[in-house]
């Protein structure tokens, strides 16, 4: 079984300044990492993934995420936001198989940006 | 690629009645999709996994006579809450997985607002 925590539940930052969102999970098996992004009445939108190959990923709107197999973590980070960035951000993970398995979601983090 | 399309986007039903929520992918064949339910400030909750022409799986403590999904076809799941209470009033999303290797991982519906009245 997968598990995933996101250890803020709401993170506020100042517009321009970076920012980071943590994310660990454990599993017993080799996982994919995703990280969505969800604005007001709206569903995910994917902000990067990691399959394989290198551990930092970029993704869409400046974002990007290192992999760290040995913390088992998946942190986001952009160096600066935006006021447009004030959305929800869900990590997740799926096992590595050919099997219609569930993706597994973090209780997510609110990013509050400060003007 | 990779889209999921959902319906509708927002409705109000009357209480008693019932509500359809569908699900198509556009540009793939979605043989699994997976229905959430997601509660204000809260992450989503898995309700069921649709098996195209199977039965549903259900996650524990969903009542699969009240959250009726199909799923007849490869690109068109549909929920549907039966004899819908107050109590249903959520955002509902839909996600199907993608193994096409140029985007492969879940592509998720643009959810769908219900408030019962």
């Amino acid at each position: 079984a997968q598990s995933v925590t996101q250890l803020d539940s709401q993170v506020p930052v100042f517009e321009e300044a970076p920012v980071e969102l943590r994310c660990n999970y454990s599993s017993s098996v080799s996982v994919y990492l995703f990280w969505y992004v969800q604005y007001p009445n709206q569903g995910l939108q994917l902000l990067l993934k990691y399959l394989s190959g290198s551990t930092l990923v970029k993704g869409i709107n400046g974002f990007e995420a290192e992999f760290n197999k040995s913390q088992t973590s998946f942190h986001l980070r952009k160096p600066s936001v935006h006021i447009s960035d004030t959305a929800e951000y869900f990590c997740a993970v799926s096992p590595q198989s050919n099997r219609d398995d569930k993706i597994i979601f973090g209780k997510g983090t609110r990013l509050h940006i400060l003007p | 690629g990779a889209v999921v399309s959902q319906h509708p986007s927002r409705v109000i039903c009357k209480s008693g009645t019932s509500v359809k929520i569908e699900c198509r992918s556009l540009d793939f064949q979605a043989t699994t999709m997976f229905w959430y339910r997601q509660f204000p400030k809260q992450s989503l909750m898995l309700m069921a996994t649709s098996n195209e022409g199977s039965k549903a799986t259900y996650e524990q403590g969903v009542e699969k006579d009240k959250f009726l999904i199909n799923h007849a076809s490869l690109t068109l799941s549909t929920l549907t809450v039966t004899s819908a209470h107050p109590e249903d009033s959520s955002f509902y999303i839909c996600s199907a997985r993608v193994r096409n290797p140029e985007n492969y991982g879940y592509t998720f519906g643009s959810g769908t607002r219900l408030t019962v009245v």
